[in-house]
């Protein structure tokens, strides 16, 4: 069965330090990839997604950027976070053809 | 612009109770209208509906799919404490990757 993991669960970094979160997805191949935002009091916003890889489309500008080295890795990043980058990040995978998303347990980031 | 929009925000109830979430989409390229349920962490995917007036069913939840009124209810019957969660609806867009396009959710709290 296919599982995906997510780490770290939760993560304090300075203002102005660098991030990286990672996804693993295993059981599948060739998964299409995802990072959202769960904000405060409010629903998943789409930051990146990935069809393949080396493949990476933003939906949003900001602060953040994506990779995806192998076909199940997922890969956020950041330079510089911003106080504004805190919230709930979540990875998830889906199938090619019209399916569900499935979700990594999430990292809560706090920006201090 | 795309947008789903979740009724109520929130909603407090007894056990026992039924309750009803509703959840209307303006969504170019639709395909289909997913629910998860988000306790703590990972939403966990409840109901994939595309066909209109189709109910699909799972224990004592229910949810059902108006294409034409572009909306979806979601029914929970006699509710359990466990039933205690963040709903989320998002409508998948059909664009060459399964893009979800997420509601901000309905906080359900189920008092003993």
């Amino acid at each position: 069965s296919q599982t995906i993991h997510q780490w770290p669960a939760t993560l304090v970094q300075p203002v102005g330090s660098p991030l990286s979160l990672e996804c693993t997805v295993e059981g599948t191949s060739n998964p299409n990839l995802y990072w959202y935002r769960q904000a405060a009091g409010r629903g998943l916003q789409l930051l990146f997604y990935s069809v393949g890889i080396g493949q990476i489309s933003s939906e949003v500008p900001q602060n953040l950027s994506a990779s995806r080295p192998q076909d199940r890795q997922f890969i956020l990043s950041s330079k510089k976070l911003l106080l504004s980058d805190s919230g709930f990040y979540l990875c998830a995978w889906s199938g090619q053809a019209n399916t569900e998303a499935f979700f990594g347990q999430g990292t809560r980031l706090t920006v201090v | 612009e795309d947008k789903v929009v979740q009724s109520p925000l929130s909603l407090v109830v007894h056990e026992g109770d039924t309750v009803t979430l509703n959840c209307s989409y303006e969504v170019t390229n639709f395909r289909s209208l997913l629910w998860y349920k988000q306790e703590k962490k990972a939403p966990t995917f409840l109901f994939m509906l595309t066909s209109s007036g189709i109910e699909k069913k799972s224990g004592r939840l229910s949810s059902i799919l108006d294409k034409k009124e572009l909306f979806s209810i979601l029914n929970i019957t006699a509710t359990q404490t466990g039933d205690s969660a963040i709903y989320l609806c998002a409508a998948l867009h059909s664009g060459g990757y399964n893009k979800l396009i997420f509601g901000a959710g309905t906080r359900l709290a189920v008092h003993p």
